[in-house]
């Protein structure tokens, strides 16, 4: 079975403030892709990063970035200088094993509220 | 590009009633998946096809939903009779078959059951 947990429900910050999202997994396979999702007002579902099991490698896309670490099975994401725009609920998602019959698992999500 | 299509946008009907939600997967994607967001109990899998076949049902709540994929670019989610607990935002996504792609999200059917 795989899990992944979002403790954080809800966090509010003021404009600039960094602030990280913390995701923990679990999953008995070896070969599993983590993702992340943003969900703004409007509703939609966006992909915004994914990460496979062997490479553990930081990744940085402009105000984000991410900390990917097999040893605690986690995936944080941070936000650097938050902006309004950020305002949105976060999903962390798991894909474990191969082939066709492995199937996305979603946490519960974090509602990002960033006031001005 | 497009993306991926649901229609419609949101539906609003009487308990009892038939509903159907439509979906139009990213074309060459063969891996669709249909989702039901709540408060209560998040973002759930409700079925997902591979090549137009279901591969895992589980998720569907009761026999009064069904799943069908006649072809490639088409899907079908039906509510039959449909109940007030069936209120929630229905999402359709799409990926090219395999574990590591990211699924791309359509922008939902927002379902109320009154």
């Amino acid at each position: 079975a795989q899990k992944v947990t979002q403790a954080q429900t809800e966090i509010s910050v003021v404009e600039k403030e960094d602030v990280t999202l913390d995701c923990v997994y679990e999953t008995r396979d070896t070969t599993y892709y983590l993702f992340w999702y943003k969900q703004p007002p409007s509703g939609e579902l966006v992909f915004l990063i994914r990460r496979n099991s062997f490479d553990e490698q930081n990744e940085i896309s402009g105000r984000y970035s991410w900390n990917f670490q097999k040893s605690t099975s986690s995936f944080n994401f941070t936000i650097t200088a938050s902006q309004v725009v950020d305002s949105a609920v976060y999903f962390c998602a798991l894909s474990a094993g191969t082939g066709a019959n492995s199937k996305l698992t979603f946490g519960k999500g974090i509602t990002l509220s960033v006031r001005p | 590009d497009a993306g991926v299509i649901q229609s419609p946008r949101h539906e609003v009907t009487e308990m009892g009633q038939e509903v159907t939600l439509r979906c139009k997967p990213i074309s060459g994607h063969n891996s669709l998946f249909w989702y039901r967001q709540t408060m209560m109990r998040g973002l759930e899998l409700l079925i997902y096809f591979n090549n137009n076949v279901p591969i895992d049902d589980s998720g569907m709540p009761e026999d009064r939903f069904s799943a069908k994929m006649p072809n490639a670019s088409f899907s079908t989610l039906k509510i039959q009779p449909s109940e007030p607990r069936d209120s929630a935002v229905y999402f359709c996504a799409s990926t090219l078959g395999i574990s590591n792609q990211p699924q791309h999200f359509g922008d939902g059917t927002r379902l109320s059951i009154l």
